[in-house]
């Protein structure tokens, strides 16, 4: 079975703090990877992805993740955080054409 | 035009009613999917069209009928529902039916059942 799994049901962060939001997969064979931003009351925001080639992945609004295969692992991450960053971060895995989605994790960057 | 438009935002209905949910796109994407969300919990597909044909049907009750009459637009017809399909519902497309291609999301609608 594919599945993704976002450990953390919420992060803290202070504005300026570096931030990490946590993702683990389980696929068979290669992993296609997806990071997405959910804003109250809006549509999913595609961040960024990782199909093959380099283990940093750079995306929109300054963030970046990092693929370890060896620990099946997609963490997102960002080197100084915004409050405006503040959302709902979900990890996803394509697999045969179908978008497995992980709980979600609510990121709190307060001032 | 890089966006996902859908109609309307919001939508309540009676259990008895007939309503449609209207998504377009203009970025010439040839897939195009239909999910639900409920309140802080993942989208769940449900509908996935590649090239104007059903591809994916999640095993969705048939009260929800999609519809893509075109490579640009996408319907979901409503029909005899229920409070708990009561959700956001989000429409997405992507360039194509692979594996690599991200998915563009438009805002959702809201859906109330009574």
């Amino acid at each position: 079975a594919q599945s993704v799994a976002q450990p953390e049901d919420q992060v803290n962060v202070a504005e300026g703090n570096p931030l990490t939001v946590k993702c683990t997969y389980s696929v068979s064979g290669n992993p296609y990877l997806f990071w997405y931003v959910q804003y109250p009351n809006r549509g999913l925001q595609f961040l960024l992805k990782y199909i093959t080639g380099d283990n940093l992945v750079k995306g929109s609004y300054g963030f970046e993740a990092e693929f370890n295969k060896s620990q099946t692992s997609f963490h997102l991450k960002k080197p100084s955080a915004l409050v405006s960053d503040s959302a709902l971060y979900f990890c996803a895995v394509n697999n045969f054409n179908k978008f497995y989605f992980g709980s979600g994790t609510k990121l709190n960057v307060k001032p | 035009d890089t966006e996902v438009t859908q109609t309307p935002k919001h939508l309540v209905m009676g259990m008895t009613n007939k309503k449609s949910l209207k998504c377009e796109q203009h970025m010439g994407h040839r897939a195009m999917y239909w999910y639900k969300q409920k309140a802080k919990k993942p989208p769940e597909l449900m509908f996935v069209y590649s090239y104007e044909k059903l591809s994916i049907n999640e095993s969705v009750p048939s009260r929800f009928s999609p519809e893509c009459p075109n490579s640009s637009l996408l319907n979901l017809h409503l029909h005899a529902l229920q409070p708990e399909d009561s959700a956001l519902y989000l429409c997405a497309s992507s360039k194509g039916f692979g594996t690599s291609n991200e998915q563009f999301f438009g805002p959702g609608t809201r859906l109330t059942v009574l």
